[in-house]
Parts: structure tokens; C-alpha cells; sequence
């Protein structure tokens, strides 16, 4: 039972081009969302979160969108860079947990061609 | 300033061995999670540790698996009897207070 779908397994976008990578919930419990990055024989990265309070939260190149009623968040990354590919997860908590407890998708994998 | 460390990175054992999965936190981070990523599957949370206390262990299978964070040494989690479907990447994650976690390279077990 997968509670936190990507449904993307990869996705190519062009050097300077925006990249939007999706993710679906179907918990309705979940109230706190987390992007994590993944290199290679590494452990996810924090990239940016976003509270279920909020439909927006931006940090430098990343954003990170958030509809509640629709049970889906995205994350642009724009310019995109070369050193942005790499798997990035998406990841929900519960309510009360803050960025604990995590629950993650099975991650989408961007490659940006230069 | 060294990351989450975990070791050993690969583990092959046999059905019915133990397995002994290791984790060293961020130094200063006394908050620990250990999560399970099974093949084609997103990493999922299995138990939450303070140092000597299990706060959370309800992601963990009942049998055959436990974890402790002792007060001096590294976080472990300890899988019994192995059987074939234990198979997967164990990662670590540690933080400090609110902190984000911070997650270590992960284990690969694999069972014969």
C-alpha cells in the first residue's frame, strides 16, 4: 500500500528549463511534506518542506507547491543545472510529527541534459 | 565533520542467520531513525530511538527485529532469522532536537 505515490519513475529536461517533479498522498493525515535528493551510493538529502497550512514555500531554485484537496504537491526547480540530476523523494508525515516518522515515494529520477 | 555513518554498506547472509545493521549519528544528534526501502518501493520508517529509549517502534515487523541506541556506541538493528523478503536497503537517519534528519549511506542486505 503505497501512501505516498511518483508516479514519474524518471524525467529529462534541458540544461536552464524548469523541472517540475510530481508527487500524490492518498493519507489524509499526512500534514507536513518533505523533498529529499539522492545521489548514487549516498543517503536523501534534505532539499525543502512545506506544512499543510501553506500552499507555497520557496527556497533559491526550488519551490515547492502544495494542493490539499487534491492530495498533490510538486517541486520546480528552475534554472535547472546539471548538478541537479539525481533521484529526488518526496516524503509525508503525520500530523504531530513534524519531519518525523516519513514516509516516502519510491522517487523519480532527473537527468539534466546540458 | 563526519555525516551518518553506517556499516557494513553490503551484507549477504543466509535464511535463518542474524543480521546486525550499525549506525553512528551525527555527533551531537541524539535522535535516531532507522527506515526500510524494499526493491520498487519508497523508504519507509520503522523505529525512532533516543539514547537508550525507543520512542516510536511502530513500523517495525513484531518478530524478528529489534534496535537499540545504548548510551555510548552506535545505534543497531538487529534482524533474526533472516528470511528472503528482509532483503533490502536500511538507512539510518539522525537529527538534533527540530532539526531536519540527516540520513546515512544506507545498508544493503541482501538473503540467500
Amino acid at each position: 500500500d503505497q501512501q505516498v505515490k511518483q508516479n514519474s519513475p524518471s524525467l529529462s529536461v534541458q540544461e536552464g528549463r524548469i523541472s517540475i517533479l510530481n508527487c500524490d498522498y492518498t493519507n489524509s493525515m499526512f500534514d507536513y511534506f518533505l523533498w529529499y535528493k539522492k545521489y548514487p551510493a549516498e543517503g536523501p538529502t534534505f532539499l525543502i518542506s512545506i506544512s499543510s497550512i501553506k500552499d507555497k514555500n520557496e527556497d533559491g531554485r526550488f519551490t515547492v507547491f502544495l494542493n490539499k484537496s487534491a492530495k498533490h504537491l510538486s517541486l520546480h526547480i528552475v534554472p535547472s543545472q546539471p548538478g541537479d540530476s539525481a533521484v529526488y523523494f518526496c516524503a509525508a508525515s503525520p500530523l504531530g510529527f513534524g519531519n518525523e516518522k516519513l514516509t516516502f515515494g519510491t522517487g523519480t529520477r532527473l537527468t539534466i541534459i546540458p | 565533520n563526519a555525516g551518518v555513518m553506517q556499516n557494513p554498506r553490503h551484507l549477504v547472509r543466509r535464511r535463518g542467520q542474524e543480521a546486525r545493521l550499525r549506525c553512528s549519528p551525527v555527533k551531537g544528534h541524539s535522535h535516531v531513525y532507522w527506515y526500510r526501502q524494499l526493491p520498487e518501493e519508497g523508504l519507509k520508517f520503522m523505529v525512532y530511538l533516543q539514547k537508550e529509549n525507543i520512542i516510536d517502534e511502530s513500523g517495525m515487523p513484531k518478530e524478528r527485529f529489534s534496535a537499540e541506541f545504548p548510551k555510548e556506541g552506535p545505534s543497531i538493528l538487529r534482524i533474526q532469522q533472516v528470511v528472503r523478503g528482509d532483503s533490502a536497503a536500511y538507512f539510518c537517519a539522525s537529527r538534533l532536537s527540530t532539526d531536519t534528519q540527516y540520513f546515512g549511506p544506507g545498508t544493503r542486505l541482501t538473503v540467500l
